[in-house]
């Protein structure tokens, strides 16, 4: 079946140093979403992309799309200790499912 | 505008049992999916509901099943109750319309124990 793979499942820095997670799916995806969920709480949508090599920005965060939609990449530039938590990707498929991947949780030292 | 709510919040109940979830979307998103979520397997696509009827479904056996109100609330079931059932269940509303899937309003989940 149709697969969202995340890599790295855990990352730990130094406040301060940079952190990018990385998407890629087996097949083309309509969008892909971005998720935060920090320890103890629920998903909190970030962005979505929809358009082939698409950039957006968000403060300290770029979001990537690939130019073939099958993959993504979330990158945070130095990172603070309120960054902590898991990031998702989710995209969704031609069949109009959305498929997480197994998330990014990012760790913090102060 | 109020979030998604998810009724319980806990929930303890012992294998073969039955257990019903509720979910109250953001007024006006039509649109609701439920999602599992544990541990090892990340977060897993249950179904989506959109307009009373079943848009979308994951790749759970037939003890899951969940149906959509005329006001979009929603409520999942899951029969004869497995100690694997154990997880978070999320509860996420959208104003999505025909088009497809947009950003998700997470609820809080209901933490669902099995023993």
């Amino acid at each position: 079946g149709q697969q969202v793979m995340q890599i790295p499942q855990y990352q730990h820095v130094q406040e301060g140093e940079d952190f990018t997670t990385y998407c890629n799916s087996s097949t083309t995806l309509s969008n892909i979403q971005w998720y935060k969920q920090r320890p103890g709480g629920h998903p909190v949508f970030l962005i979505q992309l929809v358009k082939s090599g698409e950039v957006k920005k968000q403060k300290r965060l770029t979001f990537q799309f690939g130019e073939a939609k099958k993959n993504s990449s979330l990158h945070i530039t130095a990172t603070q200790t309120t960054d902590v938590g898991t990031y998702f990707c989710a995209g969704l498929s031609n069949t109009g499912k959305l498929i997480f991947g197994q998330g990014t949780t990012l760790q913090v030292k102060p | 505008k109020a979030g998604v709510t998810q009724t319980p919040r806990y929930l303890i109940k012992t294998r073969g049992q039955q257990v019903t979830l509720s979910c109250s979307p953001i007024s006006g998103h039509r649109s609701v999916s439920w999602y599992q979520q544990t541990p090892g397997q990340g977060l897993q696509f249950l179904f989506e509901y959109f307009s009373e009827t079943q848009r979308n479904k994951g790749n759970f056996p037939g003890r899951f099943s969940g149906r959509q109100f005329s006001n979009s609330r929603s409520e999942m079931n899951v029969s004869t109750l497995e100690l694997g059932d154990s997880a978070l269940y999320l509860c996420a509303s959208s104003s999505s319309g025909t088009g497809g899937l947009n950003e998700q309003y997470f609820g809080p989940g209901t933490r669902l124990t099995v023993t």
